[in-house]
């Protein structure tokens, strides 16, 4: 079956940067884009970004531009999403999630069990 | 950027009844709509997708009808397992995919 299964907590200073890894199983990694997802704690859901794992492309939402790196590894099948210069109002869940179609829909039909990344001093 | 307002903020049922969720557009998204379910420490679930597209192992009590800028989720007989928030999302504004601020739907 279908999981995506991400890295484990972190907790980060401000100015510094995170990296949060999603591992998907039980399809060809290649074949769907992955999203990423934020939702700050009791708050609604934010997208960031997206990867198309075959080619390595990326696009980001304007918010994120200049701080978001996404990237994955073809040989582990595995994705990343970086975020630089971190402030207290990132901390959230992150979450990766796989697009419902391989030409990509913008729908997100199995998701990661989320990060928590929390920025604090 | 496509601004997504959900009504009501907080929806009180009891099992067995119909649950009405809407959600309003800022702009024509078309049908480029989606409706997610997520319950505490969980990851949201696709529920509807297009509008009116049920996604795989949804049940049939959970339907979409809305076009444009007015959507609607209907829940026709509320089950235990269905009290959470649900979240619309837009797909139609590339690169600015949004959700819509949430819906409770709580146990009356």
């Amino acid at each position: 079956q279908v999981q995506l299964v991400q890295s484990g907590a972190e907790v980060k200073m401000p100015g510094a940067s995170m990296k949060v890894s999603c591992k998907p199983s039980g399809y060809t990694f290649t074949g769907y884009y992955l999203h990423w997802v934020r939702q700050a704690p009791g708050q609604g859901l934010e997208w960031m970004g997206r990867i198309n794992p075959h080619s390595g492309d990326t696009d980001y939402a304007q918010k994120f531009r200049g701080r978001v790196t996404m990237t994955r590894d073809t040989s582990i099948n595995t994705a990343y999403m970086d975020l630089s210069a971190l402030r207290s109002d990132d901390t959230a869940v992150y979450y990766c999630a796989r697009d419902r179609s391989g030409t990509t829909t913008g729908y997100f039909d199995y998701w990661g069990q989320g990060t928590l990344v929390t920025v604090s001093s | 950027e496509v601004l997504l307002t959900q009504s009501p903020a907080t929806l009180s049922l009891s099992p067995g009844e119909r649950a009405t969720l809407s959600c309003r557009a800022s702009q024509s998204v078309s049908n480029y709509l989606a409706w997610y379910q997520q319950k505490p420490g969980q990851a949201p679930r696709l529920l509807i997708y297009d509008a009116s597209n049920r996604a795989t192992g949804i049940p049939a009590r959970f339907s979409g009808s809305g076009s444009g800028t007015d959507f609607t989720l209907t829940i026709s007989s509320l089950e235990p397992e269905d009290f959470a928030v649900y979240y619309c999302h837009q797909c139609s504004d590339w690169p600015m995919y949004t959700f819509g601020q949430g819906t409770k739907l709580e146990i009356k």
